[in-house]
């Protein structure tokens, strides 16, 4: 069974520091990844996805995240935060045979100006 | 154009009442899902369809019916409302099975009293 986990609910930077989420996963299959992005009152956004090509994505508004097999993570960061990054983010783990994409409980993050 | 489309947007409603939500979606995708999303932003899955045949069933209660017209379209109908249904539902769609990135409508705003 797949499984994911983010620690923090809420982190909460200063406008132009590092932004670090943390997500842990659980999967008897290589997965694959997700950092999902939700703005007050819409649905979720892709960020980026792991699918096994690089260890190191990269994805839309500055956001990059890295897995890392031997510690079953893929943290999402980002060099200089910016007012708009405030936000819920959810990262997700699925596998290629199935139909289930399980979220982990989101993470929000808040900025300070 | 917007690509995944949920009406309503908003749905206030009393207690026992039965309701809809409707999703429509333009990317030409197979797999369509039914989400909910309680207070705490949890991110539930409910349904998902795959070429309009039922995939996935969570545990939902049976006041909860999901249908596929055709590919491009997944509603979801809700018998005997209960407090507990109030929440967000978020209808997404994906190019096919696990591993691929969904698409999230802007969400269905449930009140029920």
């Amino acid at each position: 069974a797949q499984s994911v986990t983010q620690l923090g609910s809420h982190v909460s930077v200063s406008e132009g520091a590092l932004v670090l989420l943390r997500c842990n996963y659980s999967s008897s299959v290589p997965p694959y990844l997700f950092w999902y992005v939700q703005y007050p009152n819409q649905g979720l956004q892709l960020l980026l996805k792991y699918t096994s090509a690089a260890t190191l994505v990269k994805g839309i508004n500055g956001f990059e995240a890295e897995f890392k097999k031997s510690e079953t993570s893929f943290h999402l960061t980002k060099p200089s935060a910016h007012m708009s990054d405030a936000a819920e983010y959810f990262c997700a783990v699925s596998d290629t045979g199935g139909f289930k994409t399980i979220f982990g409980a989101g993470t929000r993050l808040f900025v300070k100006a | 154009d917007t690509a995944v489309s949920q009406t309503p947007k908003y749905l206030v409603t009393q207690m026992g009442n039965d309701k809809s939500i409707k999703c429509e979606q333009n990317l030409g995708h197979d797999t369509m899902y039914w989400y909910k999303q309680d207070s705490k932003k949890f991110l539930k899955i409910m349904f998902s369809y795959n070429n309009k045949e039922l995939i996935i069933n969570e545990t939902v209660p049976n006041r909860f019916s999901p249908k596929s017209p055709d590919k491009a379209h997944l509603n979801l109908h809700i018998n005997s409302l209960e407090l507990g249904d109030s929440a967000v539902y978020f209808c997404a769609s994906s190019r096919s099975r696990g591993g691929e990135t969904q698409y999230f409508g802007p969400g269905t705003r449930l009140l029920v009293l």
